[in-house]
């Protein structure tokens, strides 16, 4: 069974500061996903992640893939306010439909 | 481009009344399709999916059903509602290979 699990699943971090999200999965998959959900909204893909090494930045996140130690990590730099809301990350393999981990809810404080 | 249409967006229904909840999309063929749950702060659950009509994949087992009548529509349904069924109903769309999906607005669901 594929298991995905991000930590920390609650971040509470001031403005202009930098921090990593972790996102650790149990199958061999290259194809990682990340998803950014504001309160009461719809998920909405941030980064897709399809080979060891890769590496993704939109602004101030910076999202990157490490399928030997199954691990992906999400950078944020300088975080501001408009940063807070929960993020995922969801796995896939072949013929499974993605697994999501439970969320890091963020909040950017000034 | 594509877009995907999910409603309604916000639902009270009583215990025990019948449910169905409606996904379409347009701009694609042949999507995949899929219905995830989220409960009050926690993550998402993927309840079925279908990679093609009258193809379903049931991910749970309880008292919600899904079909796909037709290649870019799909249904979430159940003939009586329980309390633990409320939530937040995301649909979401996807190709075949390395594809993101693409979620609807989604509903709310609140069974009192």
């Amino acid at each position: 069974e594929l298991k995905v699990e991000q930590n920390p699943l609650f971040l509470s971090m001031q403005e202009g500061k930098n921090y990593t999200i972790y996102c650790n999965y149990s199958t061999t998959s290259d194809r990682l996903y990340w998803y950014r959900q504001d309160p009461g909204k719809s998920l909405e893909s941030l980064f897709v992640l399809l080979s060891n090494g890769a590496v993704k930045q939109e602004g101030r996140l910076m999202a990157s893939l490490d399928t030997k130690a199954r691990l992906s990590t999400l950078h944020i730099t300088a975080a501001v306010h408009d940063l807070s809301a929960t993020y995922f990350c969801a796995v896939d393999d072949l013929n499974t439909p993605l697994v999501f981990g439970k969320g890091t809810r963020l909040s950017v404080i000034a | 481009s594509q877009t995907i249409h999910q409603w309604p967006a916000t639902l009270v229904q009583p215990v025990g009344s019948p449910l169905s909840l409606e996904c379409t999309v347009e701009g694609t063929s042949n999507p995949n399709l899929y219905w995830y749950r989220q409960a009050a702060g926690r993550g998402l659950q993927l309840l079925f999916y279908s990679v093609g009509i009258g193809q379903i994949s049931s991910e749970v087992p309880q008292n919600l059903s899904a079909s796909r009548p037709q290649d870019r529509q799909f249904i979430l349904s159940s003939k009586k509602l329980l309390l633990s069924d409320s939530g937040f109903y995301l649909c979401a769309w996807s190709v075949e290979g390395a594809s993101p999906l693409h979620f609807g607005n989604g509903t709310r669901l609140t069974v009192t």
